[in-house]
Protein backbone atom coordinates (compact mmCIF):
# COMPACT_ATOMS: atom_id res chain seq x y z
CA UNK A 1 0.00 0.00 0.00
CA UNK A 2 1.08 3.83 -0.30
CA UNK A 3 2.96 4.93 2.44
CA UNK A 4 4.88 8.31 3.58
CA UNK A 5 7.92 8.25 6.10
CA UNK A 6 9.49 11.53 7.44
CA UNK A 7 12.07 11.65 9.39
CA UNK A 8 11.36 11.65 13.29
CA UNK A 9 11.45 15.09 15.34
CA UNK A 10 11.51 17.17 17.30
CA UNK A 11 13.97 19.28 14.99
CA UNK A 12 15.12 22.13 17.04
CA UNK A 13 16.63 25.54 15.38
CA UNK A 14 17.69 28.53 15.75
CA UNK A 15 15.88 31.42 14.37
CA UNK A 16 17.71 32.42 11.10
CA UNK A 17 18.65 28.54 10.80
CA UNK A 18 18.65 26.06 7.38
CA UNK A 19 15.73 23.49 7.71
CA UNK A 20 15.41 20.00 5.94
CA UNK A 21 12.66 17.63 6.52
CA UNK A 22 13.08 14.64 4.76
CA UNK A 23 10.11 13.19 3.41
CA UNK A 24 10.27 10.13 1.02
CA UNK A 25 7.32 7.80 -0.01
CA UNK A 26 5.60 4.44 -1.25
CA UNK A 27 3.23 4.39 -3.84
CA UNK A 28 2.04 2.29 -6.77
CA UNK A 29 0.41 5.17 -8.94
CA UNK A 30 1.61 8.70 -9.34
CA UNK A 31 0.60 10.69 -6.29
CA UNK A 32 0.07 14.39 -5.56
CA UNK A 33 2.46 15.38 -2.60
CA UNK A 34 1.81 18.13 0.12
CA UNK A 35 3.01 19.71 3.07
CA UNK A 36 0.52 20.44 5.64
CA UNK A 37 0.86 22.25 9.28
CA UNK A 38 -0.54 22.27 12.51
CA UNK A 39 0.13 24.87 14.66
CA UNK A 40 -0.66 24.39 18.13
CA UNK A 41 -4.11 23.48 19.50
CA UNK A 42 -5.52 24.15 15.98
CA UNK A 43 -6.20 21.90 12.39
CA UNK A 44 -3.95 20.99 9.99
CA UNK A 45 -3.50 23.70 6.85
CA UNK A 46 -1.56 23.70 3.73
CA UNK A 47 1.59 24.87 3.46
CA UNK A 48 2.64 23.62 -0.22
CA UNK A 49 2.01 20.96 -2.41
CA UNK A 50 3.41 19.07 -5.87
CA UNK A 51 1.34 17.53 -8.52
CA UNK A 52 4.02 15.87 -11.20
CA UNK A 53 7.34 14.85 -10.99
CA UNK A 54 10.44 17.87 -10.56
CA UNK A 55 7.14 20.14 -9.85
CA UNK A 56 8.20 22.39 -6.88
CA UNK A 57 5.59 23.97 -4.52
CA UNK A 58 6.15 27.34 -2.44
CA UNK A 59 5.07 28.82 -0.21
CA UNK A 60 6.06 31.33 2.99
CA UNK A 61 9.72 30.94 2.18
CA UNK A 62 9.08 26.89 2.29
CA UNK A 63 10.17 24.56 -0.45
CA UNK A 64 9.96 21.21 -1.72
CA UNK A 65 10.59 19.55 -4.80
CA UNK A 66 8.66 15.98 -6.14
CA UNK A 67 11.61 13.77 -7.00
CA UNK A 68 10.26 10.78 -8.60
CA UNK A 69 13.61 8.96 -8.72
CA UNK A 70 14.31 8.83 -5.27
CA UNK A 71 10.89 9.17 -4.25
CA UNK A 72 11.38 12.11 -2.27
CA UNK A 73 9.58 15.25 -1.19
CA UNK A 74 11.72 17.15 1.28
CA UNK A 75 10.91 20.24 2.95
CA UNK A 76 13.27 23.11 2.96
CA UNK A 77 13.43 26.86 4.38
CA UNK A 78 16.39 29.21 4.02
CA UNK A 79 15.94 31.13 7.29
CA UNK A 80 13.19 30.10 10.06
CA UNK A 81 11.54 31.99 12.58
CA UNK A 82 9.98 31.47 15.91
CA UNK A 83 6.36 31.84 14.23
CA UNK A 84 7.24 28.35 12.10
CA UNK A 85 7.92 26.41 15.19
CA UNK A 86 4.82 23.64 14.61
CA UNK A 87 4.38 20.35 13.19
CA UNK A 88 5.38 19.26 9.28
CA UNK A 89 3.41 16.55 7.92
CA UNK A 90 4.03 15.14 4.21
CA UNK A 91 1.04 13.43 2.80
CA UNK A 92 0.37 11.90 -0.56
CA UNK A 93 -2.67 11.28 -2.83
CA UNK A 94 -3.60 9.63 -5.05
CA UNK A 95 -6.14 10.60 -8.46
CA UNK A 96 -9.21 8.25 -7.71
CA UNK A 97 -8.16 7.53 -4.16
CA UNK A 98 -9.95 10.25 -1.98
CA UNK A 99 -7.63 10.29 1.16
CA UNK A 100 -4.84 11.38 2.51
CA UNK A 101 -1.70 9.50 3.42
CA UNK A 102 0.03 10.84 6.23
CA UNK A 103 3.40 10.68 7.45
CA UNK A 104 4.14 10.71 11.18
CA UNK A 105 5.22 14.39 11.44
CA UNK A 106 7.63 16.38 12.01
CA UNK A 107 7.82 18.89 15.16
CA UNK A 108 9.77 21.65 14.79
CA UNK A 109 11.18 24.24 17.27
CA UNK A 110 12.40 27.44 16.49
CA UNK A 111 14.27 29.59 19.51
CA UNK A 112 15.28 33.07 19.17
CA UNK B 1 -16.61 32.81 8.30
CA UNK B 2 -14.88 29.13 9.32
CA UNK B 3 -14.35 26.85 6.46
CA UNK B 4 -14.79 23.54 8.09
CA UNK B 5 -16.32 23.95 11.80
CA UNK B 6 -16.73 20.83 13.86
CA UNK B 7 -18.09 20.93 17.25
CA UNK B 8 -17.32 20.35 20.12
CA UNK B 9 -13.86 21.56 20.38
CA UNK B 10 -13.78 19.24 23.93
CA UNK B 11 -15.44 16.47 24.69
CA UNK B 12 -14.88 14.14 28.10
CA UNK B 13 -16.93 11.21 28.76
CA UNK B 14 -16.95 8.01 30.66
CA UNK B 15 -16.39 4.68 29.28
CA UNK B 16 -19.71 2.88 27.58
CA UNK B 17 -21.61 6.29 26.89
CA UNK B 18 -22.28 7.18 23.41
CA UNK B 19 -21.33 10.43 21.09
CA UNK B 20 -21.71 12.56 18.25
CA UNK B 21 -19.42 15.22 17.19
CA UNK B 22 -21.10 17.36 13.99
CA UNK B 23 -19.05 18.70 11.11
CA UNK B 24 -20.00 21.39 8.54
CA UNK B 25 -18.24 23.07 5.49
CA UNK B 26 -19.39 25.91 3.31
CA UNK B 27 -16.64 25.72 0.84
CA UNK B 28 -19.26 23.71 -1.27
CA UNK B 29 -16.89 20.45 -1.64
CA UNK B 30 -17.96 17.09 -2.63
CA UNK B 31 -15.99 15.06 -0.31
CA UNK B 32 -15.79 14.97 3.37
CA UNK B 33 -13.45 12.94 5.36
CA UNK B 34 -12.87 12.09 9.40
CA UNK B 35 -9.59 11.65 10.44
CA UNK B 36 -7.99 10.48 13.74
CA UNK B 37 -4.86 11.29 15.31
CA UNK B 38 -3.48 9.85 18.36
CA UNK B 39 -1.56 11.09 21.01
CA UNK B 40 2.22 10.38 19.03
CA UNK B 41 0.42 13.19 16.04
CA UNK B 42 -0.38 10.25 14.05
CA UNK B 43 -3.12 11.08 11.31
CA UNK B 44 -5.26 8.30 9.95
CA UNK B 45 -7.92 8.73 7.41
CA UNK B 46 -11.42 6.95 9.27
CA UNK B 47 -13.75 7.76 6.88
CA UNK B 48 -14.25 9.51 3.21
CA UNK B 49 -17.69 10.53 2.41
CA UNK B 50 -18.67 11.47 -1.32
CA UNK B 51 -22.05 13.55 -2.10
CA UNK B 52 -23.35 12.03 1.03
CA UNK B 53 -21.69 8.45 0.07
CA UNK B 54 -19.70 6.33 1.75
CA UNK B 55 -16.27 6.17 -0.12
CA UNK B 56 -13.62 4.93 2.57
CA UNK B 57 -14.15 3.05 5.84
CA UNK B 58 -10.84 2.24 6.96
CA UNK B 59 -11.08 -0.51 9.03
CA UNK B 60 -12.79 1.08 11.55
CA UNK B 61 -14.94 -0.50 14.49
CA UNK B 62 -18.40 -0.78 13.75
CA UNK B 63 -19.15 1.60 17.09
CA UNK B 64 -18.41 4.17 14.80
CA UNK B 65 -21.44 5.53 12.78
CA UNK B 66 -20.78 8.54 10.05
CA UNK B 67 -23.74 10.10 9.06
CA UNK B 68 -24.02 12.96 6.18
CA UNK B 69 -27.72 14.37 6.02
CA UNK B 70 -26.23 16.53 3.13
CA UNK B 71 -23.09 16.97 1.42
CA UNK B 72 -22.46 19.96 4.04
CA UNK B 73 -22.54 17.88 6.68
CA UNK B 74 -20.66 14.67 8.40
CA UNK B 75 -21.21 13.68 11.67
CA UNK B 76 -19.55 11.15 13.42
CA UNK B 77 -21.58 8.97 16.36
CA UNK B 78 -19.64 7.12 18.67
CA UNK B 79 -21.05 4.45 20.76
CA UNK B 80 -19.84 2.53 23.57
CA UNK B 81 -16.71 5.02 24.28
CA UNK B 82 -13.37 2.58 25.49
CA UNK B 83 -10.18 4.84 26.68
CA UNK B 84 -8.73 3.63 23.47
CA UNK B 85 -10.53 5.89 21.72
CA UNK B 86 -9.51 8.88 23.48
CA UNK B 87 -7.23 11.13 20.69
CA UNK B 88 -8.44 14.42 18.43
CA UNK B 89 -10.57 14.23 15.70
CA UNK B 90 -10.75 16.16 12.53
CA UNK B 91 -13.04 16.96 9.86
CA UNK B 92 -12.08 17.42 6.27
CA UNK B 93 -13.42 18.40 3.03
CA UNK B 94 -11.93 19.04 -0.71
CA UNK B 95 -13.57 18.59 -4.16
CA UNK B 96 -12.30 15.25 -3.90
CA UNK B 97 -9.48 15.00 -6.70
CA UNK B 98 -6.14 13.43 -6.05
CA UNK B 99 -4.59 16.96 -6.07
CA UNK B 100 -7.04 19.23 -4.46
CA UNK B 101 -6.43 21.08 -1.16
CA UNK B 102 -8.10 19.63 2.23
CA UNK B 103 -9.26 21.83 4.40
CA UNK B 104 -9.57 20.92 7.96
CA UNK B 105 -11.47 21.55 11.19
CA UNK B 106 -9.79 22.36 14.12
CA UNK B 107 -10.25 19.10 15.74
CA UNK B 108 -12.20 17.61 18.52
CA UNK B 109 -10.15 16.37 21.63
CA UNK B 110 -12.03 13.31 23.41
CA UNK B 111 -10.83 12.22 26.19
CA UNK B 112 -12.42 8.58 27.43
CA UNK B 113 -12.48 8.56 31.18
Amino acid sequence: GNSVTQMEGPVTLSEEAFLTINCTYTATGYPSLFWYVQYPGEGLQLLLKATKADDKGSNKGFEATYRKETTSFHLEKGSVQVSDSAVYFCALSELGFQKLVFGTGTRLLVSP
Amino acid sequence: DTAVSQTPKYLVTQMGNDKSIKCEQNLGHDTMYWYKQDSKKFLKIMFSYNNKELIINETVPNRFSPKSPDKAHLNLHINSLELGDSAVYFCASSQGTGDSEAFFGQGTRLTVV
